[in-house]
């Protein structure tokens, strides 16, 4: 079965720095990737997919996030943090040789310090 | 107005009582989705539907049913609640297999 993990439940970044959040995950076949953002008492917010085509995949705010096969991974990066980035960030990967259900990390909160 | 409302945004509920949280969109997407939201679990998928004939369960469907009224109203239900449903519920919509579009959540406790 697909599964995805976020292998840091806090990350810490002082403004103005670059931030990456991290994303690995486990596919039997070619996976659909995703990033989704969730500030206070909101509802996730779609931030960037990759699907195919180009390894880096540019999203909304200034994130974009990089498709490494050999790694399994799907780093979210920012070359310039605001304090305004500080949020919960979630992982999701769908397998579409196994099945139709996407799959969410556990989430990433994301403090960018002034 | 938003795209994807549910109601009630907050509820206390009691042992054993039935709850029924409702979710309605306008975007116009035949697929739909329940997920409950816990600390340190993430979203986890309680059941979803990609038209109003077809329902699926998710990871953690026991305790939970769904009702697919419409295409645009999506609703779960809790048929005799317990203190571990407490949680953050998420209605979503989506196209297709691309992004889902989130309501702004029911905060659950069940005393």
């Amino acid at each position: 079965a697909q599964s995805v993990a976020q292998p840091e439940d806090q990350v810490n970044v002082a403004e103005g720095n670059p931030l990456t959040v991290k994303c690995t995950y486990s596919v039997s076949g070619n996976p659909y990737l995703f990033w989704y953002v969730q500030y206070p008492n909101r509802g996730l917010q779609f931030l960037l997919k990759y699907i195919t085509g180009d390894n880096l995949v540019k999203g909304s705010y200034g994130f974009e996030a990089e498709f490494n096969k050999s790694q399994t991974s799907f780093h979210l990066k920012k070359p310039s943090a605001l304090v305004s980035d500080s949020a919960l960030y979630f992982c999701a990967v769908r397998d579409p040789e196994v099945d139709d259900k996407i799959i969410f990390g556990k989430g990433t909160r994301l403090h960018i310090l002034p | 107005d938003a795209d994807v409302t549910q109601t009630p945004r907050n509820r206390i509920t009691k042992t054993g009582k039935r709850i029924m949280l409702e979710c309605s969109q306008t975007k116009g997407h035949d697929r739909m989705y329940w997920y409950r939201q816990d600390p340190g679990l993430g979203l986890r998928l309680i059941y979803y539907s990609f038209d109003v004939k077809d329902i699926n369960k998710g990871e953690i469907s026991d305790g939970y049913s769904v009702s697919r009224q419409a295409q645009a109203k999506f609703s779960l239900s809790l048929e005799s609640a317990i203190p571990n449903q407490t949680a953050l519920y998420f209605c979503a919509t989506s196209r297709d297999f691309d992004e889902q579009f989130f309501g702004p959540g029911t905060r659950l406790t069940v005393l």
